[in-house]
């Protein structure tokens, strides 16, 4: 079946440094990917779209500038969270439909936990 | 709008025991209907989904959920529970037109004791 890697699985960084987080459709081609942010024992907040070949569309609130998200392949989304702070420290997860696919259900990565000291 | 809400933030039950994790939608438009599964420091595993046909729709791990269009709600099932399916559990709604988002409910954390 669809398998999206998503790395690293867990990342430590110091305030004001920028990290970024890869996420990669293995076995298919994904026409859109999602970024989505979970706090502790909340829910999965959509943060933003991609879809390969165009900009993103962020959703409400969310600063464009500090969460970079680049879909420059039909394999790879990546998102950037520069100057990282304290309050950035979440759980990230992507997930991302296969190209030419209805709605079928996604597949999403494993996640990655990011702690900002 | 769309809306999903999951009426139990926590559903304690003993192993063998069946269990219902509610849950209610709002949207104005046509959408599909998802249960996802997550374990500790883990991604979504999809368990099942109903985009359209018969209402009772069954998933991975003996799970199954029914589509109640008047009730707007796709509460899922399980007849008897293991320890192994305690675990958090998102009940979804995704559009079928446009940018295909999906909206998470708060999330049931399932939690069955021997």
């Amino acid at each position: 079946g669809a398998v999206v890697s998503q790395h690293p699985s867990w990342v430590i960084c110091k305030s004001g440094t920028s990290v970024k987080i890869e996420c990669r459709s293995l076995d298919f081609q994904a026409t859109t990917m999602f970024w989505y942010r979970q706090f502790p024992k909340q829910s999965l907040m959509l943060m933003a779209t991609s879809n390969e070949g165009s900009k993103a569309t962020y959703e409400q609130g969310v600063e464009k500038d500090k969460f970079l998200i680049n879909h420059a392949s039909l394999t790879l989304s990546t998102l950037t969270v520069t100057s990282a702070h304290p309050e950035d420290s979440s759980f990230y997860i992507c997930s991302a439909r296969e190209f030419g696919q209805t709605n079928y259900g996604y597949t999403f990565g494993s996640g990655t936990r990011l702690t900002v000291v | 709008a769309q809306s999903v809400t999951q009426l139990d933030s926590q559903v304690p039950v003993f192993e063998e025991a069946p269990v219902e994790l509610r849950c209610n939608y709002s949207s104005s438009v046509s959408v599909y209907l998802f249960w996802y599964v997550q374990y500790p420091n883990q991604g979504l595993q999809l368990l099942l989904k109903y985009l359209s046909g018969s209402t009772l729709v069954k998933g991975i791990n003996g799970f199954e959920a029914e589509f109640n269009k008047s009730q707007t709600s796709f509460h899922l099932r399980k007849p008897s529970v293991h320890i192994s399916d305690t675990a958090e559990y998102f009940c979804a709604v995704s559009l079928n037109t446009g940018g295909f988002k999906t909206i998470f409910g708060a999330g049931t954390r399932l939690f069955v004791k021997a």
